[in-house]
């Protein structure tokens, strides 16, 4: 079946310690979305690739970047987790612009623990 | 700009019970309207989507969604309520002019007693 994956599922660092967690596709969408979100709220965007081209939102830290190697992948980094980078984030794939109203598919989410 | 108002952070029902989750939102003209389903510790699903046309829509689980352009909503519904249920809903709006970013409400759960 076609489908986002994510890994890890869980991951555990240490506080400055840089993570990377990464994101497939095999529903070759054009676009790929990284979500942050903390316990009881709303899936925070934090930047999305459209093809290659990269958009981060204005208010999403320097300590995280992404790269896009390829269609298929694409990875968050951060690059000195603080306590509060402790979240579930979410990967998310979409069509694209006028195809179907584009509808989103997520992965399971990597829940980051910061120690 | 569009926006999404959900205005219940919890409803709680017994189950078997009929639910029914508001959702409203604002935008210049008729947007895409999306309801996604997130169970404990895991992502989003699609429960249901709006483009055009018919205003009652059906997804999976036996939930359904009725637009009404009148009153900017799009509220979720289902007649009998399971206990596996249970969950975080989310509505989501992508405005119908050439955007591809979806604006989220901030969420109800849903409380099943049994």
């Amino acid at each position: 079946d076609a489908m986002v994956i994510q890994n890890p599922r869980y991951q555990v660092t240490q506080f400055g310690k840089p993570v990377t967690l990464s994101c497939s596709q095999t529903l070759n969408h054009n676009v790929m979305y990284w979500y942050q979100q903390k316990s009881s709220q709303a899936p925070k965007l934090l930047f999305h690739y459209y093809d290659k081209d990269f958009n981060n939102e204005a208010d999403t830290p320097d300590n995280f970047q992404s790269r896009r190697p390829n269609t298929s992948f694409c990875f968050l980094d951060i690059r000195s987790p603080g306590l509060g980078d402790a979240a579930m984030y979410l990967c998310a794939t979409s069509p694209g612009r006028g195809r179907g109203g584009n509808e989103q598919f997520f992965g399971p989410g990597t829940r980051l623990t910061v120690l | 700009a569009q926006s999404v108002t959900q205005p219940d952070i919890h409803i709680t029902v017994s189950e078997g019970a009929s639910l029914e989750l508001r959702c409203n939102y604002s935008y210049g003209a008729t947007p895409y309207l999306f309801w996604y389903v997130q169970s404990p510790g895991q992502g989003l699903q699609l429960l249901l989507k709006y483009f055009s046309g018919d205003t009652l829509v059906q997804g999976i689980k036996g939930f359904e969604a009725e637009f009404k352009r009148s009153q900017s909503s799009f509220n979720l519904r289902k007649p009998s309520v399971h206990w596996s249920d249970a969950a975080e809903y989310f509505c989501a709006v992508v405005g119908s002019g050439g955007s591809y970013i979806p604006t989220f409400g901030r969420g109800t759960s849903l409380i099943v007693h049994p």
